[in-house]
């Protein structure tokens, strides 16, 4: 069965300092992973996504994530942070040899950056 | 591209109503997705189409819960004899899984309170 585990409830950042938000998952086969970002009273929007190729994706409002499969995570960095990426943060997996077009989610990270 | 559409965005009732929620999706995305969402925690998979097909159905979902997406259009979802347990944002979401352009759209949710 596919997982995802996101570790940390909450992580702080000073705005302009990197932020990174922790993503590992578990899978049978080769993953398709995902980051959505939740704001207050707001759907969750699509992110960024890893399919296949190049390790390092980059996505949305300067977000991206590197895939590495030995460790299996897919944790989502930004250079420098800013106040309005405070948000909830959710990473997901699909597992395309399951047959399955079903996506789990993690539970979630909330990031706070700090003016 | 007119987004997810869900409602309504709220709904209250007693225990032991039944309750209806309607999703209408991307116009041309084929998968249609419901996902549970309580606080603090991630999108809880429930159910999916492809077109009008229902493929896949959380095992966590009680007989009391259904769905339905006639001509593959518009979806409802149904909870009979609610529960205050039931409490939860529902969300949906539809995408096109077309390859590399594959991603879920959310809709803004229908937020359930069971008095």
């Amino acid at each position: 069965a596919q997982s995802v585990a996101q570790p940390e409830d909450q992580v702080n950042v000073a705005e302009g300092n990197p932020l990174t938000v922790k993503c590992t998952y578990s899978v049978s086969g080769n993953p398709y992973l995902f980051w959505y970002v939740q704001y207050p009273n707001r759907g969750l929007q699509f992110l960024l996504k890893y399919i296949t190729g190049d390790n390092l994706v980059k996505g949305s409002y300067g977000f991206e994530a590197e895939f590495n499969k030995s460790q299996t995570s897919f944790h989502l960095k930004k250079p420098s942070a800013l106040v309005s990426d405070s948000a909830l943060y959710f990473c997901a997996v699909r597992a395309p040899t399951s047959g399955t077009y079903k996506y789990i989610f993690g539970t979630g990270t909330r990031l706070k950056v700090l003016a | 591209d007119t987004g997810v559409s869900q409602n309504p965005r709220h709904k209250i009732t007693k225990r032991g109503q039944n309750v209806t929620f309607r999703c209408d999706p991307i116009s041309e995305h084929n998968r249609l997705y419901w996902y549970r969402q309580t606080l603090g925690q991630g999108p809880e998979f429930l159910t999916y189409f492809q077109n009008e097909a229902q493929l896949e159905k959380s095992r966590l979902l009680s007989d009391r819960f259904s769905a339905e997406r006639p001509k593959g259009s518009f979806s409802t979802l149904e909870i009979q004899r609610t529960e205050q347990g039931d409490s939860a944002m529902y969300l949906c979401a539809s995408s096109l899984a077309l390859g590399r352009e594959e991603k879920l759209f959310f809709g803004s949710g229908t937020q359930l309170s069971v008095l």
